[in-house]
């Protein structure tokens, strides 16, 4: 077990490009969720998903942002158009639904983005 | 909507002593889970200590115990013996289970731990 792994660890793009992430969370893992933290501040809540089922999507900062999990396994987030606004670290965590500590995420180690 | 208040941005403590970081929270719902999580320079946050709020006794993680207040909404860390791997930004997050599990988070404290 490697833990939950995020590519790439560091983006720098122009403002008004794609970005597209990566997030592989533990293999037995069936809830992955992303977060967003910007400097000083804790996580906020992106989207969540169950197995391939994106179950909670409301939270998504605009509808610059989507993500998707086809396969039930890794996920990506992407964020189209940047802006400046959206610089900030990316958090993926993943978690065991059904299990007595389903509650407990387990976090990757980020996505550093920069919008020039 | 739930919101946690971490009022301490920075704190230091000398190594070995003990060390509390405060943290409230504020919720109508009954059933919650309440954790803490380190995150260390340049690393990624782990799971420090987590208690569930229909659990009367406070949780304790080897050298990590909390103050788990439910009629306060109140929710500190205690750190005993603190060790220079301590130093590490620390998170207090509150989680609303079985609805879509987001994890409401703190500002964080900044926690130094000096030899």
């Amino acid at each position: 077990d490697t833990g939950v792994s995020q590519d790439p660890r560091h983006k720098i793009t122009k403002r008004g490009q794609n970005v597209t992430f990566r997030c592989d969370p533990i293999s037995e893992h069936n809830r992955l969720y992303w977060y967003r933290q910007t400097l000083g501040q804790g996580p906020e809540f992106l989207t969540y998903f169950q197995n391939e089922a994106q179950l909670e999507k409301s939270r998504l900062l605009s509808d610059r942002f989507s993500a998707e999990r086809p396969k039930g396994s890794f996920s990506t987030l992407e964020i189209q158009r940047t802006e400046q606004g959206d610089s900030a670290m990316y958090l993926c965590a993943s978690s065991v639904a059904g299990a007595s500590t389903s509650y407990e995420q387990y976090f990757g180690p980020g996505t550093r983005l920069t919008v020039t | 909507a739930q919101t946690v208040t971490q009022s301490q941005p920075e704190m230091s403590v000398q190594e070995a002593e003990t060390v509390t970081l405060s943290c409230t929270y504020d919720t109508s719902e009954n059933n919650y889970y309440l954790f803490w999580y380190k995150q260390p320079p340049s690393r990624q946050m782990i799971l420090v200590i987590r208690q569930e709020a229909y659990k009367q006794q406070n949780a304790t993680e080897n050298r990590f115990s909390v103050n788990f207040q439910k009629a306060a909404k109140s929710f500190s860390l205690k750190i005993s013996d603190s060790q220079l791997g301590d130093t590490a930004m620390y998170f207090c997050a509150f989680m609303k289970p079985f609805i879509n599990n987001d994890m409401r988070f703190g500002a964080g404290t900044r926690l130094t731990v000096k030899p």
